[in-house]
């Protein structure tokens, strides 16, 4: 049982538009920085946003985050199949004074 | 170019222990934070913890305290994670990373351990 919540599955067609979400506490998201990490198997995770909403060099600016409260959200626009991987989110946990991961998101391009 | 060359994939025995590595390159070592995540075959990644080698400094998971020890070695330039006793439950694959002050930055590619029973 993840410490932040995401949804188990998202899908849409190539170059529509799909967000995943990740819901956390006051421990977490509500007073920490949000990270978005893609992984698909077999590779090393990727990061795509930091601090909440910045993308590293190198990351399109199809993806994108927010964060309200205990939540935070991530957005893929022009959706492509190679966008087809498994989301994290993770932040850090002032509770447990240790980093967090979401149980991740399965993103499928149909 | 800031590099990580993790160790190659290990086969071990219940009960063993093992150590796998993580080597820094092109960067100063001591100057940032590498940590160590965890994925089980088809599970999440999990945050295991993370070191400064700068001064030591370590900070684990509550789900790992006790369980694993990250150490450093400064003078190659090589973060350690160490498994003790291992059990099949300990199958996974290891990746280590910078950590920069809330997320993890630049990613190695993985040490797959396989525990058999």
């Amino acid at each position: 049982q993840s410490v932040l919540t995401q949804p188990p599955s998202v899908s849409a067609a190539p170059g529509q538009k799909v967000t995943i979400s990740c819901s956390g506490s006051s421990s977490n998201i509500a007073n920490n920085y949000v990270s978005w990490y893609q992984h698909l198997p077999g590779t090393a995770p990727k990061l795509l946003i930091y601090d909440n909403n910045e993308r590293p060099s190198g990351i399109p600016d199809r993806f994108s985050g927010s964060k309200s409260g205990t939540s935070a959200t991530l957005g893929i626009t022009g959706l492509q199949t190679g966008d087809e991987a498994d989301y994290y989110c993770a932040t850090w946990d002032s509770r447990l004074s240790a980093g967090v991961f979401g149980g991740g998101t399965k993103l499928t391009v149909l | 170019e800031v590099q990580l060359v993790q160790s190659g994939a290990e086969v071990k025995e219940s009960g063993e222990s093992l150590e796998i590595s993580c080597k820094v390159s092109g960067y100063g070592f001591t100057s940032l934070w590498i940590g160590w995540v965890r994925q089980m075959p088809g599970k999440v990644l999990e945050w295991m913890g993370i070191i400064y080698p700068g001064d030591a400094e370590t900070r684990y998971s509550p789900s790992f305290q006790g369980q694993v020890t990250i150490s450093a070695d400064n003078s190659i330039n090589t973060a350690y994670l160490r498994l003790r006793s291992l059990k099949a439950s300990d199958t996974a694959m290891y990746y280590c990373a910078i950590w920069r002050s809330g997320y993890f930055d630049l990613w190695g590619r993985g040490t797959l351990v396989t525990v058999s029973s």
